[in-house]
């Protein structure tokens, strides 16, 4: 079946500690996305990767990192940095993008949680 | 000022209901509007798109949008339990590189 993969579903980070969540599709689309999800605070844009090799920063990208080295892979990297990383984390595809009327799709979500 | 705007709710409604959902924005220039629903801990599912002005219907579910007052809508018919979830609206420009997203309205179906 055609999707999005978020893995792992439920992740647990000590104080001072790096994890990286991953983030597949197989739905072909050029555009990827990861969102945070906070109760009260809908979606918010770390970062956005438009084509292979490139990526943007969203409107909340500090204390994460990405990279897309494959068309199907945008795995996040939530450092030491991300001071409040508790959270619902989303990936998203889209075949080319939000322009011209592309739709964007959801991953099942990871949530991380700071113990 | 954000661009969309939508009513956090919660709406409880009984069941057999006719529910509406509603969002506001202030961008001139969205074309394309989307209503996703999202269950509890799981990831947005794609319900609805529309194109510009007018109505579509699936189902039990109608989206109207209305950009003289740049306004959408999402109607349930029947609702039923199984409608209980968050729903988000989302846009988008022609040219543009983002989504933008509603807040998201939590609704429950009474049996």
């Amino acid at each position: 079946d055609g999707g999005i993969t978020q893995s792992p579903k439920y992740l647990f980070r000590k104080e001072g500690q790096n994890v990286t969540l991953s983030c597949e599709q197989n739905l072909n689309h050029d555009a990827m996305y990861w969102y945070r999800q906070d109760p009260g605070q809908g979606l918010r844009l770390i970062y956005y990767s438009q084509i292979v090799n490139d990526f943007q920063k969203g409107d909340i990208a500090e204390g994460y990192s990405v990279s897309r080295e494959k068309k199907e892979s945008f795995p996040l990297t939530v450092t030491s940095a991300q001071k409040n990383p508790t959270a619902f984390y989303l990936c998203a595809s889209s075949r080319q993008g939000a322009a011209s009327g592309n739709t964007i799709y959801f991953g099942e979500g990871s949530w991380l949680t700071v113990v | 000022q954000k661009e969309v705007e939508q009513d956090p709710g919660p709406l409880s409604v009984p069941e057999g209901a006719i529910v509406s959902l509603n969002c506001t924005y202030s961008n001139s220039a969205f074309q394309y509007f989307m209503w996703y629903r999202q269950y509890s801990r799981k990831g947005p599912e794609l319900l609805m798109y529309t194109y510009s002005s007018g109505n579509k219907e699936d189902g039990r579910f109608t989206a109207q949008v209305d950009k003289s007052s740049k306004y959408i809508s999402l109607f349930i018919r029947d609702s039923q339990p199984s409608d209980s979830a968050t729903y988000l609206c989302a846009m988008s420009v022609t040219t543009g590189n983002q989504f933008y997203f509603g807040t998201g309205t939590s609704l429950t179906v009474i049996p």
